[in-house]
């Protein structure tokens, strides 16, 4: 799986859009860029991914450049709740055996009021 | 609303003893992983499974084993606990072959294990 860069944290006013970039160089043809987050003393939560195209869901909006080594997650209004750990993970598609993620350090996002 | 849960939230055990470690998904998912995490080092994945009385080693598989015998339910077993594996034990459920590249795992709660 393709290795991916974040910054360690970053700060946002709340209501304003938070965006959290992402790099990842070396992705090949067939990875896709998945996000989760982890709030303090939960379980991760699956966010969104993508493959080639911008996508969007009722939490998020993941932007991916056109040579796709790098993506932004945007949340459009960020909310208090919304402070977590926030991870990029790049791998291929999951296959019945080693459908497993790898979680680096991720970004700290702290929404301020 | 899907569900994960795990035994417990907290757990205090001593050096030696033998440690189960319980998860259940209400989602009717084939995979089921056990992951810990730790400061610095991020989600490592210890085990996982596709199906019933499947198995297959993860990252770091040494010093634990697992079990399942029904689909909803994910044990790991720490055989002879040491404080090396004081740690948050996350455990996580998926379904696979949707397409699109879909791999939302659902993850549990956590249990944090001290050894002393």
């Amino acid at each position: 799986d393709a290795k991916t860069t974040q910054p360690p944290s970053m700060d946002c006013a709340e209501g304003r859009a938070a965006n959290l970039p992402c790099n990842h160089s070396t992705i090949s043809g067939n990875e896709y860029v998945y996000w989760y987050r982890q709030i303090h003393s939960q379980g991760p939560q699956y966010i969104i991914h993508g493959l080639k195209n911008n996508e969007t869901n009722e939490m998020a909006s993941l932007i991916i450049t056109e040579d796709r080594k790098s993506s932004t997650l945007i949340l459009p209004h960020a909310t208090l709740r919304d402070t977590a750990v926030y991870y990029c993970i790049v791998r291929v598609a999951p296959v019945r055996a080693g459908n497993m993620l790898t979680f680096g350090g991720g970004t700290r996002l702290m929404v301020k009021p | 609303d899907v569900k994960v849960t795990q035994s417990s939230r907290y757990l205090v055990k001593r050096t030696g003893e033998k440690v189960f470690l319980e998860c259940v998904q209400d989602m009717d998912h084939e995979n089921m992983f056990w992951y810990r995490q730790d400061p610095g080092l991020g989600l490592r994945l210890i085990y996982f499974s596709y199906d019933v009385k499947m198995k297959e080693k993860g990252d770091i598989p040494e010093g634990y084993s697992v079990s399942r015998e029904k689909k909803e339910r994910f044990s790991l077993i720490l055989e002879s606990a040491s404080t090396n594996q004081t740690s948050m034990y996350l455990c996580a459920s998926s379904l696979w072959g949707l397409g699109g590249g879909v791999d939302e795992q659902f993850f549990g709660p956590g249990t944090r294990l001290t050894v002393l």
